[in-house]
């Protein structure tokens, strides 16, 4: 089944520096979808990459998107240490009606 | 801001006892999701609702689960007889596809979960 995987699984930076982390998935998508996770609490989407796109960007965020490799990835430039946080991808396929299919998510700690 | 509210937050019973958790979705919204989240198993949907009719809940357990939305401003998922296995976090997503016609596939808006703890 379709389902994203991100890798790498946690990440430890510095404040400032920028964290990139990467989804696979297995089938066609309609499109990808970044969330992030706060400790306790649910998950907040982020950003929306269809698949006729290739980069998108929202404020720090930059997602690039792969469909040959059926690959994305989630960069936060300047990392501030409100980003710790779990981040997930999910993919949404086509005719999928709306469901998501989460990866495991990335454990990201910005340390001040 | 529109939010999705769940409740409990925070629900600790013993094995057998029955289990109703609660989901106000955001106003407006067509569809409602249920998410289980584990450690090992990550995000696990379990059931899907549009326009309050139930369109996928193959990943619920049948015989002790069960998910209903007697109106649009209320999702209710139930456990009974409740197990340990069932300890997680239940997260209630909503969302708004557009009707008759455009892209169904659009960002959920996650409730802060109920935490879930059976003895």
């Amino acid at each position: 089944s379709q389902q994203g995987e991100e890798d790498p699984q946690a990440l430890s930076i510095q404040e400032g520096e920028n964290a990139t982390m990467n989804c696979s998935y297995k089938t066609s998508i309609n499109n990808l979808q970044w969330y992030r996770q706060n400790s306790g609490r649910g998950l907040v989407h982020l950003i929306l990459i269809r698949s006729n796109e290739r980069e998108k960007h929202s404020g720090r965020l930059r997602v690039t998107l792969d469909t040959s490799k059926k690959s994305s990835s989630l960069l936060i430039t300047a990392s501030r240490a409100a980003d710790t946080a779990s981040y997930f991808c999910a993919t949404a396929r086509i005719y999928g009606n709306n469901r998501l299919a989460f990866g495991k998510g990335n454990q990201v700690v910005v340390i001040p | 801001d529109a939010r999705v509210t769940q409740t409990p937050r925070h629900k600790v019973t013993e094995m057998g006892q029955e289990v109703t958790m609660r989901c106000q979705p955001i106003l407006g919204h067509n569809t409602v999701f249920w998410y289980r989240q584990t450690m090992m198993q990550g995000l696990e949907l379990l059931a899907y609702f549009r326009n309050r009719a139930p369109l996928d809940d193959s990943g619920m357990p049948k015989d002790r689960f069960s998910a209903e939305m007697p109106d649009a401003t209320l999702a209710t998922l139930k456990i009974q007889p409740s197990e340990p296995r069932d300890s997680a976090v239940y997260f209630c997503a909503s969302g708004l596809v557009p009707v008759p016609e455009g892209d169904p596939n659009q960002p959920q808006h996650f409730g802060d979960g109920t935490r879930l703890s059976i003895l």
